[in-house]
């Protein structure tokens, strides 16, 4: 079975602290995401990857960064924590060239 | 541009029932590919079932079963024997065939109550 875990579930953090969310998957997949989750405007992409080191922006990347040092590994950074970055984070995995993603758990992030 | 459309915000079924939750696309690719996951209160996506744009066939996954209809641009999804556990939040999602076809493309879901 594909697994893919977030580091936290639940996270609290001040306005202009710097906050890392962590993503592991261990089916060897090219391709990982994170997306934010807020009611009623779904799913949005903020950054993917497809390979070590590489990164694109998806469509809502402003305030984030990303970094993947290890093909299981996709850090998002927060670098300074607003209020309106208060959501839900859902990190994914996929083979390169197929498109069924594989989520992890999510993490709540309230940003105080 | 491309689009995924779930009309139902909510959608209520008896246990034991089947229940159909919609989805239409737009797109001018030939060749894509149309998801299904399904969202927990837990949080966690869930993936369902997929279709190709060029299977000949329904896709079907268990109890669950992906009511393709090209022409029209519908790919609804259906759960037959519907159970309290089937309670979630349903995504219909599209990716791509050709060019970028890493990301999707995701509607903005229906939610389900299963009703004992």
């Amino acid at each position: 079975d594909v697994k893919v875990t977030q580091s936290s579930r639940y996270l609290v953090k001040r306005t202009g602290e710097k906050v890392f969310l962590e993503c592991v998957q261990d089916m060897d997949h090219e391709n990982m995401f994170w997306y934010r989750q807020d009611p009623g405007l779904g799913l949005r992409l903020i950054y993917f990857s497809y390979d070590v080191k590489m990164k694109e922006k998806g469509d809502i990347p402003e305030g984030y960064s990303v970094s993947r040092e290890k093909k299981e590994r996709f850090s998002l950074i927060l670098e300074s924590a607003s209020t309106n970055q208060t959501s839900m984070y859902l990190c994914a995995s996929s083979r390169l060239h197929e498109g069924a993603q594989y989520f992890g758990p999510g993490t709540r992030l309230l940003v105080l | 541009a491309q689009k995924i459309t779930q009309t139902q915000p909510g959608m209520f079924v008896q246990e034991k029932e089947a229940v159909t939750l919609d989805c239409t696309y737009d797109t001018s690719d030939p060749s894509y590919g149309l998801f299904w996951y399904k969202q927990p209160s837990s949080g966690e996506m869930i993936f369902l079932i997929y279709q190709g744009s060029y299977d000949q066939q329904n896709a079907t996954e268990g109890r669950y079963s992906l009511n393709f209809q090209k022409a029209r641009k519908s790919a609804n999804l259906v759960i037959s024997a519907s159970q309290l556990g089937d309670s979630a939040m349903y995504f219909c999602a599209m990716r791509r065939n050709a060019g970028n076809n890493r990301k999707l493309i995701w509607g903005l879901g229906t939610s389900l109550a299963v009703n004992p």
